[in-house]
């Protein structure tokens, strides 16, 4: 596809349960970024993978929390024993380069019951 | 401790006035800075940049203005249009990092 691709655009888990959230960047786009957003609050910084670098994982809460990336393909991010408060929208997005514009998908809408 | 700090939660302007957005950073490292908007339910979509080199970037009704003594960038909207009614992000980049978030400004553009 021509944007950056989110599955699933909508995920209703139970808390403990563990969650998988995919994102396909646009080809070629070597930076990929991981970003949520609480109700109510700005974009949170997760995680960011460029090229074969070590990538920065900085932003991500907690242990729970972890993210892989193919090569500069497909990434995606785990949240084990999902807690109420990891309820947000899950954003990802990509860029030619480390500070190019960013390319954001729809996200994915996580919610914890 | 925030790198990017957008102090206004939320602006409202009336429709043909102009709309002015401001940004503070704290990281002199920020060499690049970008606003994007989003609508809600969408992902935010890339609106306008400038690089610490220049002090202004225009881009038809918009025209973002940088001030690396105050570390502080505005976004000016000029003439506001309801369509412009979105949250707008500032953002910021330097050195080997990332992007850096603002928090975001609701801007109420009123007919």
């Amino acid at each position: 596809g021509a944007g950056v691709s989110q599955s699933p655009s909508n995920k209703v888990t139970e808390k403990g349960k563990d969650v998988e959230l995919r994102c396909d960047p646009i080809s070629g786009h070597t930076a990929l970024y991981w970003y949520r957003q609480r109700l109510g609050q700005g974009l949170e910084f997760l995680i960011y993978f460029q090229g074969n670098s070590a990538p920065d994982k900085s932003g991500l809460p907690s242990d729970r929390f972890s993210a892989e990336r193919t090569g500069e393909s497909v990434s995606t991010l785990t949240i084990q024993r999902t807690q109420q408060e990891d309820s947000a929208v899950y954003l990802c997005a990509s860029s030619k380069t480390r500070s190019g514009e960013l390319f954001f998908g729809e996200g994915s809408r996580l919610t914890v019951l | 401790d925030q790198q990017v700090k957008q102090n206004s939660p939320s602006l409202s302007v009336q429709e043909g006035r102009i709309s002015i957005l401001n940004c503070d950073y704290t990281n002199s490292m920020f060499d690049y800075f970008l606003w994007y908007k989003k609508y809600p339910a969408e992902g935010p979509t890339f609106l306008i940049s400038i690089s610490s080199i220049k002090d202004k970037n225009e881009d038809g009704r918009f025209t973002v203005f940088l001030n690396k003594s105050a570390k502080h960038l505005s976004l000016h909207i000029v003439p506001s249009q309801p369509g412009d009614s979105a949250v707008y992000f500032c953002a910021a980049s330097g050195g080997a990092d990332g992007l850096t978030f603002g928090k975001g400004t609701h801007l109420i553009i009123q007919p």
